[in-house]
């Protein structure tokens, strides 16, 4: 299937702990990104990425970053994670010359206890 | 920076019937796209339909419409015949031709009741 995959769908941690979160997209795009969504639903993108350019929504803590070994993966590393991390993050691609539609994975719920 | 809003943090709708989703947005650009986005309880972000702000014709995807006034800068969207499974968060977004920001409203939660 073509599509945006994320691993693990839920990941439930430690105060402190450091973890990933891996996206993979088999799309053929080249641009992509990573949303938080809170407990009341609010999107906010976090990272765009694409091969020459990053760029970081200047309110995202800098424990957060983003790490691609190649155009099909963008994988999300936390360090020293705090409670109000704990959110529904998605990862999503897009082709910068198309209708810059965007297309999203299933989301990865993060439980920090 | 662009901003978008829904107004209706809640909406219901009677099954069969229609309902129309209110959102706006703050740009002083001229190209862009809307989109608009469904969260099932699944979790899945499946889009909806789009529009390119040049065109004049609002986009129609089956029982899907929108009403896009460029002027007033508003988006919103039309489910005719509403069934069980359009039940979702609905989210309104607007993205800049000039860069890959995604901005979301905050979303508004449709019930169909039966």
């Amino acid at each position: 299937d073509t599509a945006v995959s994320q691993t693990p769908k839920y990941l439930v941690t430690q105060m402190g702990n450091d973890k990933s979160i891996k996206c993979e997209q088999n799309l053929g795009h080249d641009t992509m990104y990573w949303y938080k969504q809170d407990s009341k639903k609010f999107l906010k993108i976090m990272f765009s990425y694409n091969n020459k350019e990053l760029i970081i929504n200047e309110t995202v803590p800098n424990r957060f970053s983003p790490k691609s070994p190649d155009k099909a993966h963008l994988n999300l590393h936390i360090n020293s994670l705090e409670l109000g991390d704990s959110a529904v993050y998605f990862c999503a691609s897009s082709k910068r010359t198309s209708t810059n539609e965007q297309f999203f994975g299933p989301g990865t719920r993060l439980t920090v206890l | 920076a662009q901003t978008v809003t829904q107004s209706q943090p809640e909406m219901s709708v009677q099954e069969a019937e229609t309902v129309t989703l209110s959102c706006t947005y703050d740009t002083s650009e001229s190209d862009y796209y809307l989109f608009w986005y469904k969260q099932p309880p699944s979790r899945q972000m499946i889009l909806v339909i789009r529009q390119e702000a040049y065109k004049q014709q609002n986009a129609t995807e089956n029982r899907f419409s929108v009403n896009f006034q460029k002027a007033a800068k508003s988006f919103s969207l039309k489910i005719s015949d509403s069934q069980l499974g359009d039940a979702a968060m609905y989210f309104c977004a607007y993205r800049s031709n000039n860069n890959n920001d995604m901005r979301f409203g905050a979303g508004t939660r449709l019930t169909v009741k039966p």
